[in-house]
Order: C-alpha cells, then structure tokens, then sequence
C-alpha cells in the first residue's frame, strides 16, 4: 500500500489564483482529515470527513477555503482565491473504521504551497 | 476548551543526554493522549499512546492526571531522535472524533 496520497508535493502560485489540493485516502479508511502546518501555529486542522460526509468544518479559515469528498477515494481542498498568508504545508490523513479517536491516523507526505 | 501547549519550539540536547519534550492538556473527560513525530524528508506518524503504556524507540511518556501534562521522555537521547514532535489529545466531538495537536517541538540531538 503506498499509503495516503497527496498531489501536487509542492504548488507555487501567485495572489488571486485557484489552486486544488488533492489526497486519496488509504483502501478501506473512512475518516479523512485535512491539516495545515506552519511555523507560528502549528498543526491546525481544517476539516474532517466521516464516510465523505464533513463532520466539523470549524477550522476552516474563511470562506475561500472548501473542502469536498465525492466518494470513499478522493477529496479535495479548494482555496479561491489564494492569498500570501496561506502558504503552508497542507496534510491529508486518514483512519481506518472501528476504534476512532483512539486509532492511529495515517499521515500524507503533504503539499508545500507557497503563494507569491 | 480543549487545547494542548507544547512550551518549548525547539529543544537542543547532546547525544547521550536525557531528553523530556513537554505537554500540557486541557480537557474536562478523560483524556487521550498521543505523541506523533516527523523526521526529516518523512511522514508524520504515530510515536505512542498513552492507552497503549509502551516503549517506542525507547520513548516513554506517562500521563499525569493532576498536573494534566503527558510528558514525553528519552533517558539518553540519539542523534537519530532529532526530529519534530507533536503531542495530540482525542476530541470525542463528531461521529468518530479527531485529534487536537499541539504546536510542536523541535529535538535538535548534536552529536
């Protein structure tokens, strides 16, 4: 298994643009996370998905952020439009069924995304 | 609330040295704890959880109720620790629930 997939590894865009960050969770998980990593805050979480159903949105930063999980195999993390302060690491992770909070999650190798 | 405070941004020790990376919790239940770690160029993964009382590359941590810490410690640290760790705390909120992390501290091992 190769594990949770992220794409792109690293997106270099200018203010105002689009950008979609994409994972594929690990076969057979059904809880899906989105973090994002910086130097002042952290590893804050963004949103979470329960069989691609969003659980708690609370962490979004604002309305340019939006995240969706059309099936058990994919999500997505829109910003639009993006803006400098978002540059970050963004994480995908996901979790297997059964023993929630209590069980591992297993971590993306993240997307460095860096807005000019 | 519940929040996790992870005092130390970086944490300098030479090889050999003990090594104690703090954590503090807030949380009204009974906790859940969990220390993950990030080496250079890797994932971030799972290090230990308190449920589970072990040894992990020989890291121990033991949740103190009263002092609402879970410290994480190593009696002779290797340059191989040097690494970024994140002390997390279950939130039962929602279905499943996830975790709360902290913001992290960076072991620096110097040989």
């Amino acid at each position: 298994d190769a594990g949770v997939i992220q794409s792109p590894r690293h997106e270099v865009t200018e203010m105002g643009q689009e950008v979609t960050l994409r994972c594929k969770p690990i076969s057979g998980h059904n809880s899906l996370f989105w973090y994002r990593q910086t130097m002042m805050r952290g590893l804050e979480l963004l949103i979470y998905f329960n069989n691609n159903v969003p659980i708690d949105d609370s962490g979004m930063p604002e309305d340019r952020f939006s995240a969706k999980m059309p099936n058990a195999s994919f999500s997505t993390l829109k910003i639009q439009p993006s803006e400098p302060r978002d540059s970050a690491v963004y994480f995908c992770a996901s979790r297997r069924p059964g023993l929630g909070v209590t069980d591992t999650q297993y971590f993306g190798p993240g997307t460095r995304l860096t807005v000019l | 609330a519940q929040r996790v405070t992870q005092p130390e941004k970086l944490l300098s020790v030479f090889k050999g040295a003990p090594v104690e990376l703090k954590c503090n919790y807030s949380y009204s239940g009974s906790p859940e704890l969990f220390w993950y770690v990030q080496y250079s160029r890797q994932r971030l993964q799972l290090l230990l959880r308190h449920i589970s009382r072990e040894s992990i590359k020989g890291f121990t941590a033991d949740l103190n109720k009263g002092e609402t810490s879970f410290h994480l410690k190593k009696p002779f640290a290797q340059e191989e620790d040097s690494a970024m760790y994140y002390c997390a705390l279950g939130n039962y909120g929602g279905s499943q629930g996830n975790l709360i992390f902290g913001k992290g501290t960076k072991l620096s091992v110097k040989p």
